[in-house]
């Protein structure tokens, strides 16, 4: 069935350090890969998306990365910052209009 | 930055009556969706709007719910008879075209506690 899910629920990380998110993925039909990020009392903020037809893609200071064979999206956050706290949510689409989310992880960052 | 916004902020109502939601899509965004998220799990699709017509909904999106766009700028949802279980954030979110490769941009949310 259709399913976003992420490995762990909470992150913690030194500023300055590197943090990589992880989400699996169960749908391997699906087209369309995003990364949000959801800070407290707002709404999601797209951050980074993928196609399926790609394994790489780099923004400013994030990467998500594919993994087709088994189904695996992460986003990785270089010189993490005090502002990069907030939950972030793996996403699908595979036609269609709807997004579908993952769970969330909520990165906490110590400065 | 053109972005979607949504009133009221926070919503409180009693069970059993209606409430209207409303947002407005980024300018030249021609489809339009609704989400909730209940506290604490995960953002949940509800419907997508585009050329005055629901183009997708969720199975939650069931009679008790509705769509509008009164006007050219607003997009609203309805809840005819609110439950308990309707107390959630719900988030607008507008896209140029609808594609799959098309990313939603989401409002800042209406909270919505049902007593």
């Amino acid at each position: 069935g259709e399913s976003v899910g992420l490995h762990l629920p909470t992150l913690s990380v030194q500023e300055g350090d590197n943090s990589i998110i992880n989400c699996a993925y169960s749908n391997s039909a699906s087209d369309y890969f995003i990364w949000y990020k959801q800070e407290s009392g707002k709404g999601p903020q797209f951050i980074i998306d993928i196609r399926s037809n790609m394994d790489k893609r780099q923004g400013q200071r994030v990467t998500v990365l594919l993994n087709k064979t088994v189904k695996h999206l992460s986003l990785q956050i270089a010189a993490t910052q005090p502002g990069d706290s907030a939950v972030y949510f793996c996403a699908e689409k595979k036609g269609g209009f709807k997004t579908i989310f993952g769970a969330g992880t909520r990165l906490f960052v110590k400065a | 930055e053109p972005e979607v916004t949504q009133t009221p902020s926070h919503q409180v109502t009693q069970m059993g009556q209606e409430v209207i939601l409303r947002c407005v899509p980024i300018s030249n965004h021609l489809y339009f969706y609704w989400y909730r998220q209940i506290l604490g799990q995960k953002v949940e699709f509800l419907v997508s709007f585009y050329n005055n017509e629901i183009s997708e909904k969720s199975e939650i999106f069931d009679d008790q719910f509705s769509v509008e766009r009164p006007d050219g700028s607003n997009f609203t949802l309805k809840i005819r008879s609110t439950k308990l279980e309707d107390s959630a954030m719900y988030f607008c979110a507008s896209s140029e075209n609808g594609g799959v490769v098309d990313t939603q941009y989401f409002g800042p949310g209406t909270r919505l506690t049902v007593l």
